[in-house]
């Protein structure tokens, strides 16, 4: 069972252009959204993450946008460039004791120059 | 400061064979995950612990046993290698009630 589910797979946008990522969630428990950065033979890392007591969190040209009551969240890279070309996961974590990541099935991001 | 580092980052294995990924941090963090990532699924919990001493199952634990060695090291065993355990494999870490987690750099697992 798929608790968070991304669109789209992949995105091709043009150099300045704006990038947008979805997702959606099931699970109410879920209290903190992050979403991670993942360059080829790389780990992901945390780019930037949002709580759902807060409608949008921007930090320089990423902005998330968290919507409650329809359970989604979304990055918008605003100004893309060909070195934000990766694979980009959102996550959500529960509220339980392990603290555990669900993950969305990535969107593998290329800007053209 | 070398965060969370796994060994080894490339493996070959035939069918059957046994092996044991390495995963240590050095951040005094308390979780500690095992993660598979597969081409389209994203990343999947393959087992956690919370704390040391502690294990959990996650998404998909079958054909994986782990053990928490200590606070700094959690490993992943393969018993008997299968190739639908072809996968890049991440350890990732975080501590207790904070939010960021850290993932090492990925071992790459082929099972022929």
């Amino acid at each position: 069972q798929q608790q968070v589910k991304q669109s789209p797979q992949s995105l091709i946008v043009q150099k300045g252009g704006i990038s947008i990522i979805n997702c959606a969630y099931e699970n109410t428990a879920f209290d903190y959204f992050p979403w991670y950065q993942q360059f080829p033979g790389k780990g992901p890392a945390l780019l930037i993450a949002i709580r759902p007591d807060v409608s949008e969190k921007k930090e320089g040209r990423f902005t998330i946008s968290f919507n409650k009551s329809a359970k989604q969240f979304s990055l918008h890279i605003m100004d893309s460039q060909p070195g934000d070309s990766a694979t980009y996961f959102c996550a959500a974590r529960d509220s339980g004791s392990a603290r555990q990541l669900t993950f969305g099935s990535g969107t593998q991001l290329t800007v053209l120059p | 400061n070398a965060g969370v580092t796994q060994t080894p980052k490339f493996q070959v294995l035939k069918t059957g064979q046994s092996m044991t990924l390495q995963c240590a941090q050095d951040m005094n963090h308390n979780s500690m995950y095992w993660y598979r990532q597969d081409p389209g699924m994203g990343l999947r919990l393959i087992y956690y612990s919370a704390s040391e001493g502690t294990t959990d199952k996650g998404e998909v634990p079958n054909g994986y046993n782990v053990s928490r060695l200590n606070k700094r090291e959690f490993s992943l065993r393969l018993e008997s290698a299968a190739p639908s355990q072809t996968s890049v494999y991440f350890c990732a870490s975080n501590p207790q009630g904070n939010t960021e987690a850290f993932f090492g750099q990925g071992t790459r697992l082929t099972v022929v």
